[in-house]
């Protein structure tokens, strides 16, 4: 067990919908970071939040959008959905930022699928 | 922008056997790190071996050591005494160390590593 949790474990949805993803992070660790892992893309990056501010954007679509709230837990809102943004959708945190030993841990991760 | 790659989609090996995967990176910094993650069917990513890229030594964690060639931009993970265990996909990883816009991990296309009793 990381201690990253992630709510729901599965989620089925129909095209079109909008759905939320929430992530917990570790006790203390105050980066969160949202992957997507796709047949089609891999394993991507989508988003780092630092201490409730945006600190990196990776292959994020305009349909998602995230934020980290003050308690530090973060959501990921997916909207418009597509049969194509079924993936594992997965969270991770750590302690900071740049450091040296700025290890990420993962969640379980939510499977998302679009019908 | 940094890429992974990982040539080997699938890979076997026997039990108590040894197995390398292969990873080759590129970038243009000098200073970051490397990592191998394991996944498996549970789908949980396990940090299987960290090294940074400073470092000449090769990291080593139990039956799990690296060959780390920075010239050549080349990362293997070396499994010893292969496990059933060990069964699982293996992911090649990449993250900037001073990148002071984020933390970003960079991952190849993985490695499917079959395990036979």
């Amino acid at each position: 067990d990381s201690g990253v949790t992630q709510t729901p474990k599965h989620l089925i949805t129909a095209t079109g919908q909008r759905v939320t993803l929430r992530c917990s992070p570790r006790s203390g660790d105050l980066s969160v970071y949202w992957y997507q892992q796709s047949l089609d893309q891999g394993l991507q990056f989508l988003i780092q939040y630092y201490n409730g501010e945006e600190r990196a954007k990776g292959n994020i679509l305009e349909r998602f959008s995230a934020q980290q709230f003050p308690d530090l837990h973060s959501e990921l809102n997916l909207s418009s959905l597509e049969l194509g943004d079924s993936a594992l959708y997965f969270c991770a945190s750590s302690v900071g930022m740049g450091e040296r030993r700025n290890e990420q841990f993962f969640g379980p991760g939510t499977r998302l699928t679009v019908l | 922008a940094q890429t992974v790659t990982q040539s080997q989609p699938e890979m076997s090996v026997q039990e108590a056997e040894t197995v390398t995967l292969s990873c080759t990176y590129d970038t243009s910094e000098s200073d970051y790190y490397l990592f191998w993650y394991k996944q498996p069917p549970s789908r949980q990513m396990i940090l299987v071996i960290r090294q940074e890229a400073y470092k000449q030594q090769n990291a080593t964690e139990n039956r799990f050591s690296v060959n780390f060639q920075k010239a050549a931009k080349s990362f293997s993970l070396k499994i010893s005494d292969s496990q059933l265990g060990d069964a699982a996909m293996y992911f090649c990883a990449y993250r900037t160390f001073t990148d002071t816009s984020g933390s970003r991990l960079t991952f190849g296309e993985g490695t499917q590593l079959t395990v036979n009793p």
